[in-house]
């Protein structure tokens, strides 16, 4: 069972934006960074943010995130079709020793 | 450049073991924490433990424990990743993962390997 709650699918027309919520506790997102995922369907996940908000090398502005109290938002803007793809929030919880997942985000371009 | 290079596809019977290799290469071995991470078809990602490829030290999920290795030889800097006692339950794709800073296994995931699908039928 997540400790991560995310909701299951989220959607937009092209060029539009979509925000993903992320919500936890103080033993995970309370106290330790989030970090968010891209799985295109069929390929391994992808390092979108990390550290609540800083994007690696490569990934667009479009993809900007957030953390306040034990909650982290992931924000897209100008959907694209190649953004269509699960989404996950994850970090470490403190209690259970070990890294957690959200159970994901579908995000569909209309 | 960085990548992280899994052992094929396989099948296993119930009650057996699976073992999984992931060739690193492209940076310091020694100097990341390994992770392994697995996704069962249609699911989400479940986090299953990290190895220190320095030390040999692991952690393990609690509901892994008594039943997971990981192990390494750094002379060929590969990871390794041993399931026994399978389940059906543990048909999924296995990945492994390092993470994104050095010596910091509470840290996101920079690379991920190509991930590995077991499936345990009889």
């Amino acid at each position: 069972q997540s400790v991560l709650t995310q909701p299951p699918s989220a959607s937009g027309a092209p060029g539009q934006g979509v925000t993903i919520s992320c919500s936890g506790s103080n033993s995970n997102i309370g106290s330790n960074t989030v970090n968010w995922y891209q799985q295109v369907p069929g390929t391994a996940p992808k390092l979108l943010i990390y550290s609540n908000f800083q994007r690696p090398s490569g990934v667009p502005d479009r993809f900007s995130a957030s953390k306040s109290g034990t909650s982290g938002t992931l924000a897209i803007s100008g959907l694209q079709s190649e953004d269509e793809a699960d989404y996950y929030c994850a970090a470490w919880d403190d209690i259970l020793d070990g890294y957690i997942f959200g159970k994901g985000t579908k995000v569909t371009v209309l | 450049q960085v990548q992280l290079v899994q052992s094929g596809a396989g099948v296993k019977k119930p009650g057996a073991s699976v073992k999984v290799s992931c060739k690193a290469s492209g940076y310091t071995f020694t100097g990341y924490y390994i992770h392994w991470v697995r996704q069962a078809p249609g699911q989400g990602l479940e986090w299953m433990g990290w190895m220190d490829p320095k030390s040999g030290g692991t952690r393990f999920a609690q509901k892994f424990r008594g039943r997971l290795t990981m192990t390494r030889d750094t002379s060929i800097t590969t990871a390794y990743m041993e399931l026994s006692r399978l389940i059906s339950d543990d048909t999924a794709v296995y990945y492994c993962v390092k993470n994104r800073y050095q010596w910091n296994y509470r840290d996101s995931y920079d690379f991920w390997g190509q991930g590995t699908m077991v499936i345990v039928s009889s």
